[in-house]
């Protein structure tokens, strides 16, 4: 089975910007979830979805939105980007509606300038 | 709310030398403890989970309600072993997984 992939791996952007990441699950995972991964407050989660309607926020801005396809594929948007949304932004996708055993993507490396 | 304390940031220990990763948590109900780990280069992944009660890669890890704690433990560290080590929780029912800040583990030979 292919993993959970991200794209893209990698992103520049200025402050003020908006930004806009892909998740593709694995085959056959309902259920996509996303982090964002600082040094300093390591593991925080954003939101996670399951069948296309969102179950759970993190605490966030609203600046930070996500939403499901059909196929399960997830996007997220950060608007008005700051300099403090430099980050590893992780999917995680699971078969269950109940989370218990996630599959992480490679994450997209965010940097804000 | 939950929470997931890892009160070490770094662990630094001879290969052959015990390991003991500690987590406590915050949490009135009955969670679903996990230990996630992270090599360089890798993707984040499970290492195991409490219900299981088995031992990966020669890891294991006991839930004591009593103390709220979930320790990984390795009675003989090992290079290969050293990663990011998280601890994560789960409550039964609709919530998302709560993470420790995260343990870096650094095995020397």
């Amino acid at each position: 089975k292919a993993g959970v992939t991200q794209t893209p791996r990698y992103l520049i952007k200025t402050r003020g910007q908006q930004v806009t990441l892909s998740c593709s699950p694995i085959s056959g995972h309902r259920s996509v979830s996303w982090y964002q991964q600082t040094p300093g407050q390591g593991l925080q989660f954003l939101f996670e979805y399951f069948s296309e309607t969102q179950r759970n926020k993190g605490n966030f801005p609203g600046r930070f939105s996500g939403r499901q396809f059909s196929n399960s594929r997830s996007e997220m948007n950060v608007s008005t980007l700051e300099l403090g949304d430099s980050a590893l932004y992780l999917c995680a996708s699971s078969f269950r509606q109940e989370a218990y055993e996630q599959y992480f993507g490679p994450g997209t490396r965010l940097t804000v300038t | 709310a939950q929470r997931v304390t890892q009160p070490e940031k770094l662990l630094s220990v001879f290969k052959g030398a015990p390991v003991e990763l500690k987590c406590n948590y915050s949490y009135s109900g009955s969670p679903e403890l996990f230990w996630y780990v992270q090599y360089s280069r890798q993707r984040l992944q499970l290492l195991l989970r409490h219900i299981s009660r088995e031992s990966i890669k020669g890891f294991t890890a006991d839930l004591n309600k009593g103390e709220t704690s979930f320790h990984l433990k390795k009675p003989f560290a090992q290079e290969e072993d050293s990663a990011m080590y998280y601890c994560a929780l789960i409550d039964s029912g609709n919530t998302p997984l709560v993470f420790g800040k995260g343990t870096r583990l650094s095995v020397i030979a």
